[in-house]
């Protein structure tokens, strides 16, 4: 059965600090999704990582994919109270389009 | 472009009772997904259609959940008996195949059983 474990589960941090949340997952996958969700809305994808080595960055966001390791890390640079929601990852294997969440980090960017 | 629709947004009801979720997807989209999303959890996957046809119900309480998805486009989602365990987010999402593509999820159906 394919396990996704993240950590942290939650992240205090202040503006403009680094931090990364980190995503563990079992057995070998085909793809990686990193999602956003903010309170009582719904999923917002941010990355989709395809290959081993694969880096995606949009803002103050990065995201890396290591096969190898079953690792996924998702960088933040400089975080921003907008940046203030929970942030899944999401792995697809066996083919299809069956994605099996993470456990969330749920991240707050204290002014 | 119009998202994921769903409804009702909330839903409160008393255990041993009936619910029903609607959600039509986006114009086009063959595939349409139910996810259970429990508070403090990732969305776990309930069904999978490709256009009217189950392609994944393994995780889907088959003695109290049901699904359809008449002539391929929108689909309900149906509780008979709620338990208390069912109180959840339901989340519908959609995409145009059913290999390598992007899921557009909806802003899901909070459910409450008393």
């Amino acid at each position: 059965e394919l396990k996704v474990e993240q950590n942290p589960l939650f992240l205090s941090m202040q503006e403009g600090k680094n931090y990364t949340i980190y995503c563990n997952y079992s057995t070998t996958s085909d793809r990686l999704y990193w999602y956003r969700q903010d309170p009582g809305k719904s999923l917002e994808s941010l990355f989709v990582l395809l290959s081993n080595g694969a880096v995606k960055q949009e803002g103050r966001l990065m995201a890396s994919l290591d096969t190898k390791a079953r690792l996924s890390t998702l960088h933040i640079t400089a975080a921003v109270h907008d940046l203030s929601a929970t942030y899944f990852c999401a792995v697809v294997t066996g083919g299809g389009n069956k994605l099996t969440f993470g456990t969330g980090t749920q991240l707050k960017v204290e002014l | 472009e119009a998202g994921v629709a769903q409804s009702p947004r909330y839903k409160i009801i008393e255990k041993r009772q009936s619910v029903a979720f609607w959600c039509n997807p986006i114009s086009g989209h063959a595939t349409l997904y139910w996810y259970q999303q429990i508070l403090g959890q990732g969305p776990k996957l309930l069904i999978q259609f490709q256009n009217n046809g189950v392609v994944d119900d393994s995780q889907l309480p088959k003695d109290r959940f049901s699904a359809e998805r008449l002539k391929g486009v929108d689909s309900t989602l149906k509780i008979q008996p709620a338990k208390l365990e069912d109180s959840a987010v339901y989340l519908c999402a959609s995409s145009l195949g059913w290999v390598d593509e992007k899921l557009f999820f909806g802003s899901g159906t909070q459910l409450s059983v008393l």
